[in-house]
This record gives C-alpha cells, sequence and structure tokens, in this order.
C-alpha cells in the first residue's frame, strides 16, 4: 500500500496563476484533509471531506478550493495564487465515519509551494 | 479561540534518560488527544491516541498521559535513542463518531537525543 500520495512534490507559482494540488489514498479511508503548514503557525486545516461528495471548511478556507473526486481522491485548487499562500501543503486521511474507528491521520508527504 | 502550547524551544536530552514533553491547552476538553512525530521534509506520523476517560495509555517505550483537569498531557519516550529525535506535535481531536473532523495541532516540540 502506498498510503497518501501527493503530486507535485515542489511547484513555484507566480502571482495570480492557478493550480490543484493532488492528493489520492488507497487504504478506503472515508474522511480526507488539507492541511498547510507554516514557519511558527503549526498545521492549520484548510478544508475536509468526511465522505464522497461532502467537504467543508476549516480553520483557513480563504483562497482555496476542494472537490472529493471519489473516495480515493481529494484535490485542493488555488484559482488566484498570492505570496501569502507560500507554504508546505499536507493532505491526510482517517477512517473517522466507520463503524469503529477512530480519528488518527494518515498523512501524504507534503506539496512545498511558493508564490512569487 | 483554543489554544495549544507546547515547549517552543528545542529540548535537549541525553541517550537512555527520558524525554517528557508537554502539551497544555486552554478552553474546552477534546474527546481525545493524539501526538505525531515529524522528521524534517516529510509528513507527520500518528503515534499516540488516548481518549478524555484514560490517564495513561503506553505503547513500546512511549507513554501519554492526559488530566483534563490541567488541560495537559504529557508524552514520555523512555530509553531515548539518538533516532527519537525529531519534531512531536501534539493535536486536540473533537472527533464525536461520526464523519470527518479535523485536528488542532500544536506547533511541536523539537527534541534532540545526544549520544
Amino acid at each position: 500500500n502506498a498510503g497518501v500520495t501527493q503530486t507535485p512534490k515542489f511547484q513555484v507559482l507566480k502571482t495570480g496563476q492557478s493550480m490543484t494540488l493532488q492528493c489520492a489514498q488507497d487504504m478506503n479511508h472515508n474522511s480526507m484533509y488539507w492541511y498547510r503548514q507554516d514557519p511558527g503557525m503549526g498545521l492549520r486545516l484548510i478544508y475536509y471531506s468526511a465522505s464522497e461528495g461532502t467537504t467543508d471548511k476549516g480553520e483557513v478556507p480563504n483562497g482555496y478550493n476542494v472537490s472529493r473526486l471519489n473516495k480515493r481522491e481529494f484535490s485542493l485548487r488555488l484559482e488566484s495564487a498570492a505570496p501569502s499562500q507560500t507554504s508546505v501543503y499536507f493532505c491526510a486521511s482517517s477512517e473517522a465515519g466507520t463503524s469503529g474507528s477512530e480519528n488518527e491521520q494518515y498523512f501524504g508527504p507534503g506539496t512545498r509551494l511558493t508564490v512569487t | 479561540s483554543q489554544k495549544i502550547e507546547q515547549n517552543s524551544e528545542a529540548l535537549n536530552i541525553q541517550e537512555g534518560k527520558t524525554a517528557t514533553l508537554t502539551c497544555n491547552y486552554t478552553n474546552y476538553s477534546p474527546a481525545y488527544l493524539q501526538w505525531y512525530r515529524q522528521d524534517p521534509g516529510r509528513g507527520p506520523v500518528f503515534l499516540l491516541l488516548i481518549r478524555e476517560n484514560e490517564k495513561e495509555k503506553r505503547k513500546e517505550r512511549l507513554k501519554v498521559t492526559f488530566d483534563t483537569t490541567l488541560k495537559q498531557s504529557l508524552f514520555h519516550i523512555t530509553a531515548s535513542q539518538p533516532a527519537d529525535s525529531a519534531t512531536y506535535l501534539c493535536a486536540l481531536d473533537w472527533w464525536s463518531g461520526g464523519g470527518a473532523d479535523g485536528l488542532t495541532f500544536g506547533k511541536g516540540t523539537h527534541l534532540i537525543i545526544q549520544p
């Protein structure tokens, strides 16, 4: 099992450009998440999805959109990138929503995004 | 808003000793509290989860305590090894048993185990 995979690993954008970060998990998890990690700020939740077809805002959703394409895939889109969106982005998944499960989360390797 | 405090300075421990990391939080106690390990350039890795009605949980050389009165969790690594050097993240988890809930993370404590 690959676990949680993310593409790309690195990306440099100019202000105003758009891009989509891809995430996939092969653990048959119901729930998926997008976090960003900035120096001195810790991990902050951007959006999450409890199941296919549902998405909800987290702590810092402004400037982002998400799509839960199917049970495996959860993408994060930046429509018009800004320097403040320079960060490391992590996707995660968990069994939350499955009977008897707990909410421990499995993270991908991250995407390092720089917006100039 | 909920605040989580972890030691912001690096913690230096001699190999073989017990490392103790602290996580304090304000306001409401979560249903669960989780600890993760993060190595440079990598995603966090889940270590342990403790429920609000559990006082202590162990896994091999790891031990977590959860005191909802003090609003504090302690994370212990016994017989520490240089390979334990990493950043350790505390996360509050209000999951109620239904669908997804994201976690609220602390900023992490950088642990250095010196040979």
